[in-house]
Parts: structure tokens; C-alpha cells; sequence
């Protein structure tokens, strides 16, 4: 059984400061991680996944994620924040074979950018 | 030229009606999925259909009922609707299920269903 927990609700930070959300995983069998956002009334649009291939995983708009086995972690960061980066974020975890895409998700984080 | 539709976007209705949302996708996907995102914003899987037969069904209610008329649809079905189905439900697809678990799974825009 594969478990997503993200560290903090919300993350607040101002425009040009690093941006860092939390991401912890569980699970039986290696994982397939994933960074989806939320903008407003709106559906899902991935940022990035991993798959086992390379651990530092780059996505759109300027995020990328750190695969950590012995931490147990896919954190999502950008180096500068801007104001269109206010969304909700969701980690979510698969694993593969008989899995079928199922994805368990965190609990989300709602980042807010200050002028 | 959307990629992944949900109709309705909105759904208001009664107590104890039954109702129905459906979706499209123009992908060419073989899998698609219905997910429950509650009032908290959690996002809970409850089926996937791969190629119009049913590979993943949750816990859900047996008053859910999935319905894939071919591999471009899949459709949810709720009967006896209850003050706890209201919620925002999401259709997505993605090109396989299985091995390919590493797929991106391509969103819809939900539906906002609240029930009176």
C-alpha cells in the first residue's frame, strides 16, 4: 500500500523567494511520484513525475523535485516565486504493476505568493 | 479541442435523486479514472476503466455505478444522492494502466455536485 503526506497546509512566501513544498512517501514496492497542480475551479495539470530514471526530476514552469530513497522524499521546489504560482499542489503516489495507475494522493498544499 | 470534458460542470439537485455526469476524452487514452475531491480537497480514486472493463473499484457506495460505452467515455452514475456525495468529481485518462502505472494521468475540470 503506497501513503502520501505533505508537511504543511500552506505555505506562504513572497515573489522572487524560494518556493519549497514538502512531500513524503510510503510505500511497499519502489514508487512512481508525481507534483500535480490546482488552480482555481480547475482541474489537474501535472508539474512533474519520477520514475526511477534520474533522482532530480525538472518540470514545467520552472519546479523540480529531488527523489530521496533514504529519506523517503519528493520535495518540489523553485528557486523564485512568482505571483501565477498560487495554486493548490498535490504529491501523489503509484506504483507499478497490477497498480494500474492508481494514484494515492496527499493531502495538498495551498502556496500563496505576496507581491 | 478539449482534451479531457466533463459534462456537467455544475450539478445541483435534491436529496434521493439520482443523477448521472459523464465524460469524454479525445486522447486516445485506454484508461480513465473517476476521483472524489471532498470539501477538504482530498482526492480519492474510486474506478478506472481500461479499455471498457473495470480495473480498479474502491469502497465506494454501490449507488456509484461507472459505466464505459467505449474506451473515449466513461460515465458515473449516482443513485439516492445523500448529503455526503456532494463534491467536486474528476474524470482523467491516461495512454495505459498496468505497466505503464508511470503515465500521466490528464485531468477534466470536474463537476461541482451539491446535494440539497
Amino acid at each position: 500500500a503506497q501513503s502520501v503526506t505533505q508537511l504543511g497546509s500552506h505555505v506562504s512566501v513572497s515573489e522572487g523567494a524560494l518556493v519549497l513544498l514538502r512531500c513524503n512517501y510510503s510505500s511497499s514496492v519502489p514508487p512512481y511520484l508525481f507534483w500535480y497542480v490546482q488552480y482555481p475551479n480547475q482541474g489537474l495539470q501535472l508539474l512533474l513525475k519520477y520514475t526511477s530514471a534520474a533522482t532530480l526530476v525538472k518540470g514545467i514552469n520552472g519546479f523540480e523535485a529531488e527523489f530521496k530513497k533514504s529519506e523517503t522524499s519528493f520535495h518540489l521546489t523553485k528557486p523564485s516565486a512568482h505571483m501565477s504560482d498560487a495554486a493548490e499542489y498535490f504529491c501523489a503516489v503509484t506504483a507499478g504493476g497490477t497498480s494500474y495507475g492508481k494514484l494515492t494522493f496527499g493531502q495538498g498544499t495551498i502556496l500563496t505568493v505576496h507581491p | 479541442d478539449t482534451a479531457v470534458s466533463q459534462t456537467p460542470k455544475y450539478l445541483v439537485t435534491q436529496m434521493g435523486n439520482d443523477k448521472s455526469i459523464k465524460c469524454e476524452q479525445n486522447l486516445g487514452h485506454d484508461t480513465m479514472y473517476w476521483y472524489k475531491q471532498d470539501s477538504k480537497k482530498f482526492l480519492k480514486i474510486m474506478f478506472s476503466y481500461n479499455n471498457k472493463e473495470l480495473i480498479i473499484n474502491e469502497t465506494v457506495p454501490n449507488r456509484f455505478s461507472p459505466k464505459s460505452p467505449d474506451k473515449a467515455h466513461l460515465n458515473l452514475h449516482i443513485n439516492s444522492l445523500e448529503l455526503g456525495d456532494s463534491a467536486v468529481y474528476f474524470c482523467a485518462s491516461s495512454p495505459a494502466g498496468g505497466l505503464s502505472s508511470y503515465n500521466e494521468q490528464f485531468f477534466g475540470p470536474g463537476t461541482r455536485l451539491t446535494v440539497l
